[in-house]
């Protein structure tokens, strides 16, 4: 059973502090990896891709990962309460197209 | 990306009955998906679905409870049959493009 994990949180986080979110997957074929926010009652919506060794920022987003360690992190800069939602980690397995996600992470951003 | 339609965005039905859910893509789209999301819980995979050949289903689905459809490149239905309370959940459409992942608006449904 191929797995992503990530710590289901709360994640409690001032507001301007950087938020650190956490992944790891087993299957060392993934070669996709996806961050989604999923607010309550709404659906997931991306926030960042990314394919290969190292960090990509995207504004307040930074992703990173690390193939070896098959880790993948998401910091979020300057955390807004309205950045409190649901952070889903999702791999795309070496074998297939479909995605394979985490249970989340919830994260809060506390004024 | 694409845009993904998804209807109906939830509905209540009683226990034995069907449920379709249909997804409209606004472009031509190879590789289309069906996801679960369960109280509280995160998606699962229910089935792949390509246009002109048969879904593949992820273990524990089967295609005489999920039956899927995907008559061309931009529309897919779930069908949800003989539902059980166990069947309450989010149900959510997706595609794959070069632009990455989109999903529908889901469609919650209760079972009653």
């Amino acid at each position: 059973q191929k797995e992503v994990e990530q710590n289901s949180g709360p994640l409690s986080v001032p507001e301007g502090a950087i938020a650190s979110l956490n992944c790891t997957y087993s299957d060392r074929g993934s070669q996709s990896f996806f961050w989604y926010r999923q607010y309550s009652g709404k659906s997931p919506e991306l926030i960042m891709s990314i394919y290969s060794n190292g960090d990509k920022e995207d504004g307040r987003f930074t992703a990173q990962l690390n193939k070896a360690s098959q880790y993948v992190s998401l910091l979020i800069r300057d955390s807004q309460p309205s950045d409190s939602a649901t952070y889903l980690c999702a791999v795309r397995e070496g074998s297939g197209y479909a995605l394979n996600f985490g249970k989340g992470t919830s994260l809060l951003v506390t004024p | 990306s694409a845009v993904i339609s998804q209807k109906p965005s939830r509905d209540i039905c009683q226990r034995g009955t069907s449920l379709t859910i249909q997804c409209q893509v606004d472009s031509q789209v190879t590789m289309m998906f069906w996801y679960r999301q369960q109280p509280g819980q995160s998606l699962t995979l229910i089935a792949t679905a390509n246009q002109g050949s048969e879904a593949t289903y992820e273990s524990g689905f089967v295609i005489d409870k999920f039956p899927i459809s995907r008559p061309n490149l931009t529309f897919s239905t779930l069908t949800v049959s003989n539902m059980s309370p166990e069947d309450s959940s989010i149900y959510l459409c997706s595609d794959w493009t070069d632009y990455g992942y989109t999903f529908g608006s889901g469609t919650r449904l209760t079972v009653v």
